[in-house]
């Protein structure tokens, strides 16, 4: 079935550090991927998300490029801050372009940033 | 902004007792669903609720669970019978219109279960 990989945390950087967070899909059709972003104490946030090849995200200077040719949505920021300290979860929606019924998701990733 | 809220928030029960958790979707929301993460895993999907009836659900979701919509705000996921394996994190979710892309699905802050 349909699956998502996303890379093994924690990931701890300095601030205004690079990050990539790796993700990738397995998947029979042709689905929507997504970010989520879960900040300490809250409830799963959409961070951003991408419907269709080559589309891609962004929110909070993150960025998520949808590649099909790799399978891949690879989450990427270019100067990391404190506040960016969460968990990240990758996920993909198995139903109808840009539907987010039924998400499966990464394990999830987590960030540190250090002042 | 509008927010989905579980209760509770931390739950402690003995192995083969019943949990009831609670979710307030967000009040236009059409589509409801749960999802579980056990420590260290996956976020999965268990269910998904429309018009008052389950829409989907996963091989997760057996005959221990059940979900109901009581009183038209409250959306709640019952566990029968639990069991150590049932120890997790719940999220509850919802979303104005499933079929639609350009609508953000939401979820609260989770239910933390610790069945001992």
């Amino acid at each position: 079935g349909d699956s998502v990989t996303q890379m093994e945390g924690p990931v701890t950087l300095s601030e205004e550090a690079f990050l990539t967070i790796n993700c990738t899909y397995t998947a029979t059709g042709y689905p929507s991927l997504f970010w989520y972003v879960q900040y300490p104490g809250e409830g799963l946030q959409l961070l951003l998300k991408a419907t269709k090849a080559d589309d891609k995200g962004s929110n909070k200077g993150f960025e998520a490029t949808y590649r099909k040719e790799t399978t891949s949505f690879h989450l990427e920021k270019g100067s990391v801050q404190v506040s960016d300290s969460a968990v990240y979860f990758c996920a993909l929606s198995d139903r109808y372009g840009g539907s987010q019924g039924n998400l499966i998701f990464g394990k999830g990733t987590k960030l540190s940033v250090k002042p | 902004e509008p927010e989905v809220t579980q209760t509770p928030s931390h739950q402690v029960t003995q192995m083969g007792q019943e949990v009831i958790l609670r979710c307030v979707p967000i009040s236009n929301h059409l589509y409801f669903y749960w999802y579980r993460q056990i420590l260290g895993q996956k976020v999965e999907f268990l269910v998904s609720f429309y018009n008052n009836e389950i829409s989907e659900k996963s091989e997760i979701f057996d005959d221990q669970f059940s979900v109901e919509r009581p009183d038209g705000s409250n959306f709640t996921l019952k566990i029968r019978s639990t069991k150590l394996e049932d120890s997790a994190m719940y999220f509850c979710a919802s979303t104005e219109d499933r079929q639609s892309s350009g609508n953000t699905i939401y979820f609260g802050e989770g239910s933390w279960l610790t069945v001992v």
